[in-house]
Parts: C-alpha cells; structure tokens; sequence
C-alpha cells in the first residue's frame, strides 16, 4: 500500500547543531507539507512544496529550510537548532484537490 | 486569510450516543475546503471528512458527518453512535479556493477539541 513515512519517529539533540527529517511518500503525490504541533497553537504550516524544484514558506518558516529533489521526498532542515523549535513535526502529501494524508510524526527535542 | 475557530476545548459524550463538535471559520475565498481530522493518543493524524463550498449535499463518512451551514460559516462534525475509540483530539482545518482552480492546498487548522467518550 502507499504511504508517508517520517524519519526518525523520535530525536534529541542540542542547540546549534544542523537537524534534517525526512518525510517520504509513494502516492506520488505533487503537494507535501511541513507542519509543527504545538500545545495551544494546533497545527502550524512551515513550508510547503508543489512539485519538483518548488517550495514555499508557509506561516513559521524562520530558521527552517526544505528541498524538493524527486516527487517522492521534502526532507526539513533546522540549519541551527534552537529550544523553541522543539515540538512534533508533520509531513503532509495531498494531489491536487484531495484531502492531505499525514506521517506520524517526529518529536524534536532540543535540549 | 483564513481563520479556524473551536469553542470546545473539551467534549464528553456516553458510549453510543451522537455528538457535534463546532467549527466555525473565516475567509474571504468565495470558494473553499472543510476538512476534519482525528488525533487519537497515540499521535497521528487520521484524515475523516471534507466539504467544499459549493457542494450541495452534507458530506457523509460512515458515522462521520459534516454539518455545514454556509451563511452561519459553520462546519460542525457530527459522530452518531459514540465509540470509546472515539475518544481523541479532533482539528478542524480549511483551504482557500477548493476545487476552483489555482487552491493553493494549504491548510489553516483550529486549535481542536479533546472528545472523551465514557463508558
């Protein structure tokens, strides 16, 4: 069956230090998505991507950066991690005007 | 741009009774999607059901239904028959400009509701 798929489930790490997720899907779908969890602010978009080559900055997209190389991956780098981004991060893929089917989730700590 | 309200932080409801949970929305797009989303404990976020603005008929999903009033901007969730595995967050989201061409997909999620189902 296809999926999404998000890498890892879980991870600490410290202050400074370069962090990437990864999010894989096999609908090949052309829209995926970043998203942060936060207690009291719901789901919160950080960027998004409609195709290969493309991405966009969505609401809280500061010190966040992704990459569309193939269909199939938008991998989400914290080029410096800070304590404020420690939260649980989403992935999301949709086709065009189809409801968006998420990953389980990465829980970020940074310490 | 888009906003989401739920009034409920928080909903009790006894096994195998009905239960609405409100969403009410914002938005300057003549046209656009509906769209709620279940979070059990365990973390992840299981798509249930969509609108869009200019569909005529409620959507339907099983026990899962959307009440949408267009000229109150409501589009509550209604689960009949309550099930313990009901018990979960639920996020109500939009996206501008459904199914009208040039939607950009993003979706504006509420804060959510946190449904406890008792035995």
């Amino acid at each position: 069956d296809a999926e999404i798929t998000q890498s890892p489930r879980h991870k600490i790490t410290e202050t400074g230090r370069q962090v990437t997720l990864a999010c894989h899907q096999t609908w090949n779908h052309n829209n995926m998505f970043w998203y942060r969890q936060d207690l009291g602010h719901g789901l919160r978009l950080i960027h998004y991507s409609y195709g290969v080559q493309d991405t966009n900055k969505g609401e809280v997209s500061d010190g966040y950066s992704v990459s569309r190389s193939n269909t199939e991956d938008l991998p989400l780098t914290l080029e410096s991690a800070a304590s404020s981004q420690t939260s649980v991060y989403f992935c999301a893929s949709s086709s065009n005007n189809q409801p968006q089917h998420f990953g389980d989730g990465t829980r970020l700590s940074i310490l | 741009a888009q906003k989401i309200t739920q009034t409920q932080p928080g909903m009790f409801v006894q096994e195998k009774e009905a239960v609405t949970l409100d969403c009410t929305y914002d938005t300057s797009d003549p046209s656009y999607g509906l769209f709620w989303y279940k979070q059990p404990s365990s973390g992840e976020m299981i798509f249930l059901i969509y609108q869009g603005s200019y569909d005529q008929q409620n959507a339907t999903e099983g026990r899962y239904s959307l009440n949408f009033q267009k000229a109150r901007k409501s589009a509550n969730l209604v689960i009949s028959a309550s099930q313990l595995g009901d018990s979960a967050m639920y996020f109500c989201a939009i996206t501008p400009r459904w199914g009208s061409g040039g939607s950009n997909y993003k979706l504006t999620f509420g804060k959510g509701t946190l449904l406890t189902v008792n035995p």
